[in-house]
């Protein structure tokens, strides 16, 4: 099925870096969405983003959609330790509201 | 607000039995629910679209005679796995639709299913 490209995969980093990753679609999307999954549990919405464009922070997270809809990012400033976790974008394709459309993920690991 | 929950969070069964899963929306109305499966770090895997008071639609390749989906009421979904096999052994996650302002997903905690 159809899925979304998102990058990086894994990071490394320090505790306080800033960490960005992405995702693009081959298709235009109308709803992107950002979510976090620990370990043994559901994901959480981080942030929602309806219109191209838009830019939207949500604490030490922002997150924007792209102008081109077929994009987006998430930035994390001054990471701490409580960030590790897989993050997921999702959204929908505008031909196709019925059903969400998933990144492969990205595992944050942060060195305190 | 937009509190999902699930239950149980975690369950082991022996094949061939039967295992239900709950999914409820605390807070608010779901008209529409949605049931996914995850393997190890991999991403969501959508089984299964739940509207309330109709048939569920099930993705390419789900078995809906397996995979038993109701949704009686506008807070609760369930999910059965019927005749389960170890290979049924997954995380199942409930998820529920919040039409107002958009179309976010709210994820129920999961459900750890092990077949022995």
């Amino acid at each position: 099925g159809q899925q979304l490209n998102q990058s990086p995969q894994s990071m490394f980093i320090q505790e306080g870096e800033d960490v960005s990753m992405n995702c693009t679609s081959s298709s235009i999307f109308n709803t992107w969405l950002w979510y976090k999954q620990d370990p043994g549990e559901g994901p959480v919405l981080l942030i929602a983003l309806y219109k191209a464009g838009e830019l939207t922070s949500n604490g030490r997270l922002t997150a924007q959609f792209g102008i081109t809809r077929k994009d987006s990012f998430l930035n994390i400033s001054a990471s701490i330790p409580s960030d590790v976790g897989i993050y997921f974008c999702a959204g929908y394709d505008a031909g196709n509201n019925r059903k969400l459309i998933w990144g492969l993920g990205t595992s944050l690991a942060v060195n305190p | 607000g937009a509190v999902v929950s699930q239950h149980p969070s975690w369950v082991i069964c022996k094949s061939g039995t039967s295992v239900k899963i709950e999914c409820r929306s605390l807070d608010f109305q779901a008209t529409t629910m949605f049931w996914y499966r995850q393997f190890p770090k991999q991403s969501l895997m959508l089984m299964a679209t739940s509207n309330e008071g109709s048939k569920a639609t099930y993705e390419q390749g789900v078995e809906k005679d397996k995979f038993l989906i109701n949704h009686a009421s506008l807070t609760l979904s369930t999910l059965t796995v019927t005749s389960a096999h170890p290979e049924d052994s997954s995380f199942y996650i409930c998820s529920a639709h919040l039409l107002a302002g958009g179309y976010e997903q709210y994820f129920g905690p999961g459900t750890r299913l092990t077949v022995t």
